[in-house]
């Protein structure tokens, strides 16, 4: 069974740095690429940040692009998101999600991390 | 960036009743246009991808049509348990990838 699980969410303070992961079971994690996307509360999905299956390309919004990093360690089967310089839009529910072989959909969706900016 | 619109914002329908979910992307982007359905709480559930492919285990009262710039969505006769938001995303030649924002379908 295909399992994502986001963990590394939580409070922090504008301006501060949070690290996401996302551990994945039930298949070959190094041949797909992921994607983290987030949902600030009550509004709709933001495609956050994607990476190849071997780390090699990474993608970014414009609106995080040079405050968070995109990381993968396929020997651990995890997924991270580094994320910097927090502010108060970044807060959200971030999933991490599997790209579909062969296409471009998002075949399996972890639970939610739920991030938090506020002093 | 290509954007996605979904019409209408919310849709009222009845329990057996058809519901038209609509999707309109800025430029073309062939096929490659996915449907998700999210109930609140959880996370967003594949139900359609190339467009008009039902994922795995989603019920045939569910299809898609459409390429180019315009998608639908059609639940054929709606199950309590379809009510939810529903949200389309091109794929085409990303990254990016962008979502529509959205039309939460709701009993009538």
């Amino acid at each position: 069974e295909v399992q994502l699980v986001e963990s590394g969410g939580g409070l922090v303070q504008p301006g501060g740095s949070l690290r996401l992961s996302c551990a994945a079971s039930g298949f070959t994690f190094s041949s797909y690429a992921m994607h983290w996307v987030r949902q600030a509360p009550g509004k709709g999905l933001e495609y956050v940040s994607a990476i190849s299956s071997n780390g090699g390309s990474t993608y970014y919004a414009n609106s995080v692009k040079g405050r968070f990093t995109i990381s993968r360690d396929n020997s651990k089967n995890t997924l991270y998101l580094q994320m910097g310089s927090l502010r108060a839009e970044d807060m959200a529910v971030y999933y991490c999600a599997r790209g579909q072989t062969g296409d471009g959909a998002f075949d399996y969706w972890g639970q939610g991390t739920l991030v938090t900016v506020s002093s | 960036e290509i954007v996605m619109t979904q019409s209408p914002a919310t849709l009222s329908v009845s329990p057996g009743e058809r519901a038209t979910l609509s999707c309109r992307a800025s430029q073309s982007v062939s096929s490659n246009l996915a449907w998700y359905q999210q109930k609140p709480g959880q996370a967003p559930r594949l139900l359609i991808y190339g467009a008009s492919t039902r994922a795995t285990g989603i019920p045939a009262r569910f299809s898609g049509s459409g390429s180019g710039t315009e998608f639908t969505l059609t639940i054929s006769s709606l199950q309590s348990e379809d009510f939810a938001v529903y949200y389309c995303q091109q794929y085409n030649n990303w990254p990016p990838s962008t979502f529509g924002q959205g039309t939460r379908l709701e009993i009538k």
